[in-house]
């Protein structure tokens, strides 16, 4: 069975940056049907998404984030990370990694839905 | 980016009865060369990650229970819960992954009367 959990401080000062890792077990990372994605939940709110990447590094970033967000892959430990850089207090939140799946019956491949989440892990920015 | 606007925003349904909560995208999440609807849906309870609930617009995922189902065009989506139970209790979220960035709507919250 697929499972994802994330990892990393739950305290992160302003101006810093935030550093999560999603280990993922039960599968390989280096699925070609899959990418793996983060999406990110303030305290009371709804859900955005970060970004997701490919097995081969490919990367694809929500512009609203992109000049602050690398999303990196790790196959040999089957990891990927998130790193946020310049946090501030909008950056409070619930952090999950998740799996889209890729569908390429389109004219290019697209991330799809997500399935499974990790449980999450709450990222608070304060000094 | 295109905006997935949810309707209501809350509501409260007596045991039993049917739960309808409304989907808007912004743009048409259709597409065409495979007439496929690129919309999926997801159950959060509080304290506790997404769960996939549908996806194509109207495939149930699997264990989903069938009280569950998906409809809707190329830009407004339903999901409906045939007779609500005590364990729906929880906001339902959709989201479109016919563009980058993936969005999701605000979230409905049920709770039961």
């Amino acid at each position: 069975q697929l499972q994802l959990q994330e990892s990393g401080p739950g305290l992160v000062k302003p101006s810093e940056t935030l550093s999560l890792t999603c280990t993922v077990s039960g599968d390989s990372i280096s699925s070609s049907n899959y990418y793996w994605g983060w999406v990110r939940q303030p305290p009371g709110k709804g859900l955005e998404w970060i970004g997701s990447i490919y097995y081969t590094g490919s990367t694809y970033y929500n512009a609203s984030l992109k000049s602050r967000v690398t999303i990196s892959i790790d196959t040999s430990k089957n990891q990927f990370s998130l790193k946020l850089s310049s946090v501030t207090a909008a950056d409070t939140a619930v952090y999950y990694c998740a799996r889209p799946t890729r569908d390429c019956s389109s004219a290019i491949c697209k991330g799809g839905w997500f399935d499974p989440w990790g449980q999450g892990t709450r990222v608070t920015v304060s000094s | 980016d295109i905006v997935m606007t949810q309707s209501p925003d809350s509501l409260a349904v007596s045991l039993g009865e049917r739960a309808t909560i409304n989907c808007k995208s912004s743009q048409n999440v259709l597409y065409s060369s495979n007439n496929k609807k690129y919309l999926a849906w997801y159950q959060q309870k509080p304290g506790q990650p997404p769960k996939l609930l549908i996806y194509w617009a109207s495939t149930r995922e699997s264990g989903v229970p069938d009280r569950f189902s998906g409809s809707g065009s190329g830009t407004y989506f339903t999901l409906t819960i045939s007779s609500v139970q005590a364990e729906d209790v929880a906001v339902y979220y959709c989201q479109q992954y016919y563009n980058t960035p993936i969005t999701f709507g605000q979230g409905t919250r049920l709770e039961i009367k």
